[in-house]
């Protein structure tokens, strides 16, 4: 079963912008992650979330996490051209299995 | 990203072949993990090794055939495929199969089948 399901699927900005990618899970986690893949690359991780947290920074990145909702958001703030690349969130579950959603693919327009 | 090393970077082979995907961790981690990502589908998970032993194998075609001869390498050894395993093919590793942390990725081989 699909553990995570980004929206929007593809998000268009000019730099300067904020970008906020949404995350939705089926099951119970342990905790979610993000990642960041560039174009043909591997992914990149990002963040991870606990399942008791609610917000969580990481320089230009916050985190939240809903759990009564099954829900996650990604917000990058300030946007660079570099920020270009595809987002996936991952649900880590009990079992220490990771499940990715499809992605966000974001474009920062310089 | 030189944490986890994979080679080669491309790949295309006819669906008679017979190749090999090398994965290599630097991290000095206990997993290791094949995933498969295809255009416009979530990354699948193939298989995971932990300490060597494989753990998982989620339904994968016996074309794929995977190996780990010790806990910093690990194969894909891959025999008449299909066009639909074309496909970017990706090795992680993380410290234990279930200590929940993040996996660190290697870059990739993008495989194509003709």
């Amino acid at each position: 079963s699909q553990q995570g399901e980004e929206d929007p699927q593809a998000l268009s900005i000019q730099e300067g912008e904020n970008a906020t990618m949404n995350c939705s899970y089926k099951t119970s986690i342990n905790n979610l992650q993000w990642y960041r893949q560039n174009s043909g690359r591997g992914l990149v991780h990002l963040i991870l979330i606990r399942s008791n947290e609610r917000e969580k920074h990481s320089g230009r990145l916050r985190v939240t996490l809903d759990t009564s909702k099954k829900s996650s958001s990604l917000l990058i703030t300030a946007s660079r051209a570099a920020d270009t690349a595809s987002y996936f969130c991952a649900g880590r579950g009990n079992t220490g299995k990771l499940i990715f959603g499809q992605g966000t693919t974001l474009q920062v327009k310089p | 990203e030189t944490g986890v090393t994979q080679t080669p970077r491309h790949l295309v082979m006819g669906m008679t072949n017979k190749k090999s995907l090398k994965c290599e961790q630097h991290l000095g981690h206990n997993a290791m993990y094949w995933y498969k990502q295809s255009a416009k589908k979530p990354l699948e998970l193939m298989f995971v090794y932990s300490l060597e032993e494989r753990v998982e194998n989620n339904s994968v075609p016996s074309r794929f055939s995977p190996e780990c001869p010790n806990s910093s390498h690990l194969f894909l050894h891959l025999h008449t495929l299909q066009p639909e395993d074309s496909a970017l093919y990706l090795c992680a590793s993380s410290q234990d199969r279930t200590d929940f942390g993040e996996q660190y990725f290697g870059p990739g081989t993008r495989l194509t089948v003709t």
